[in-house]
């Protein structure tokens, strides 16, 4: 079965300052990768996701991560955040095939943004 | 559209009481998924359903837990008896399968004291 690993619980960054979340995964098969927001009192929103392709991918506010299927890692970075970026990002696994609607989430990790 | 449905957004109740929380997904959609959000146990995906049909329940905690799709447009999750370790936010997402997205679209969650 499929598990994912965020490395950091918590990450303190200042404004305009670059950030990387980390998160590894585990699977024995191929599989599909996302990244979701959850912001305070809210339900979670995709943030990006990669299915195939470029293994680099993009989301409209900035966040970018990358597939590293040697090192089974999908990084989530951003050049400069904003105070509105303060949030919990969720790394989520699923697995090709009949199953790939099921997600396995990270444990979260609490992205604090000071000004 | 609304988004994804969740009803009541707070309950609390008394051990030993019976608890239903409901779950309206995006029309059209023929995915639909309950998940439990705990600080100590991170998003768990408790059960998910195609097309009203149960197809994984294995994240389902114990008997206490029951879910039901009577139609495309309507959940409920039911604990009973409810027990203190039952609090925490309840989530309902749902999907389109078939058009190869992959993404769940979250409701704003159901907070449950039990006391």
């Amino acid at each position: 079965a499929q598990s994912v690993t965020q490395l950091d619980s918590q990450v303190p960054v200042f404004e305009e300052a670059p950030v990387e979340l980390r998160c590894n995964y585990s699977s024995s098969v191929s599989v599909y990768l996302f990244w979701y927001v959850q912001y305070p009192n809210q339900g979670l929103q995709l943030l990006l996701k990669y299915l195939s392709g470029s293994t680099l991918v993009e989301s409209i506010n900035g966040f970018e991560a990358e597939f590293n299927k040697s090192q089974t890692s999908f990084h989530l970075r951003k050049p400069s955040v904003h105070i509105s970026d303060t949030a919990e990002y969720f790394c989520a696994v699923s697995e090709l095939g009949q199953g790939a609607q099921k997600l396995v989430f990270g444990q979260g990790t609490r992205l604090t943004i000071n000004p | 559209d609304a988004g994804v449905i969740q009803s009541p957004r707070h309950e609390v109740t008394e051990m030993g009481q019976e608890v239903t929380l409901r779950c309206k997904p995006i029309s059209g959609h023929d995915y639909l998924f309950w998940y439990r959000q705990t600080m100590m146990r991170g998003l768990e995906l408790l059960i998910y359903f195609n097309n009203n049909v149960p197809i994984d329940d294995s994240g389902m905690p114990e008997d206490r837990f029951s879910a039901k799709m009577p139609n495309a447009s309507f959940s409920t999750l039911k604990i009973q008896p409810s027990e203190p370790r039952d609090s925490a936010v309840y989530f309902c997402a749902s999907s389109l399968g078939g058009h190869g997205t992959y993404e769940q679209y979250f409701g704003p969650g159901t907070r449950l004291t039990v006391t």
